[in-house]
């Protein structure tokens, strides 16, 4: 019983192309994120969704378009690949409240050749 | 300002003892939440131990505990008698009020070593 699931869990591509990663949570959780983690193990949130409204839209380059379509599911279709957007994207979950901890995805690991 | 801030790039411990990696963070809610991860060399992000603001007593999780300092704004990670499988970086991170309630802070992490 996977908390939240990503995939693909690898993802290698050519620059200018378009992918997209999955995720789901089966938690029951309102509030789904994006994070990037760098070469440097840098966490940088990007987007943030609750109840299937986008909350947190950091600077990411408008490349990045995710997509909720219910509050169990949380897209991130990127368009146009660069080479510096390879990095490990996670997938968080949590419910609203300062208690509560984020549930991880496994990770996606994108490379971009 | 950096609202988690991890001072330790990295650190070593021997085997079997106890290892502290510190980390402080900057808010001015009352109400908010501090936690502590784990992402070993495989990638996963595992949770180890919450913090509320409000608890008056540290969080404990086992071998983990959380040294919680109000008045400094400091939230220390204890872990003890290391064991090999503790290698791993650790993030400490913060959930306030803020905007929407929702956003985690996440500091830069520490790479803990556990030497044999």
């Amino acid at each position: 019983d996977t908390a939240v699931s990503q995939t693909p869990k690898y993802l290698v591509t050519q620059m200018g192309n378009d992918k997209s990663i999955k995720c789901e949570q089966n938690l029951g959780h309102d509030t789904m994120y994006w994070y990037k983690q760098d070469s440097k193990k840098f966490l940088k949130i990007m987007f943030s969704y609750n109840n299937k409204e986008l909350i947190i839209n950091e600077t990411v380059p408008n490349r990045f378009s995710p997509k909720s379509p219910d509050k169990a599911h949380l897209n991130l279709h990127i368009n146009s690949l660069e080479l510096g957007d390879s990095a490990v994207y996670f997938c968080a979950s949590s419910q609203t409240g300062t208690a509560y901890e984020q549930y991880f995805g496994p990770g996606t690991r994108l490379t971009v050749t | 300002a950096q609202k988690i801030t991890q001072t330790q790039p990295g650190m070593f411990v021997q085997e079997k003892e106890a290892v502290t990696l510190d980390c402080t963070y900057d808010t001015s809610d009352q109400s908010y939440g501090l936690f502590w991860y784990k992402q070993p060399s495989s990638g996963e992000m595992i949770f180890l131990i919450y913090q509320g603001s409000y608890d008056e007593q540290n969080a404990t999780e086992g071998r983990y505990s959380l040294n919680f300092q109000k008045a400094r704004k400091s939230a220390n990670l204890v872990i003890s008698a290391s064991q090999l499988g503790d290698s791993a970086m650790y993030f400490c991170a913060m959930r306030d009020v803020g905007d929407t309630g929702n956003q985690f802070y996440f500091g830069t992490g520490t790479s803990l070593t556990v030497i044999p």
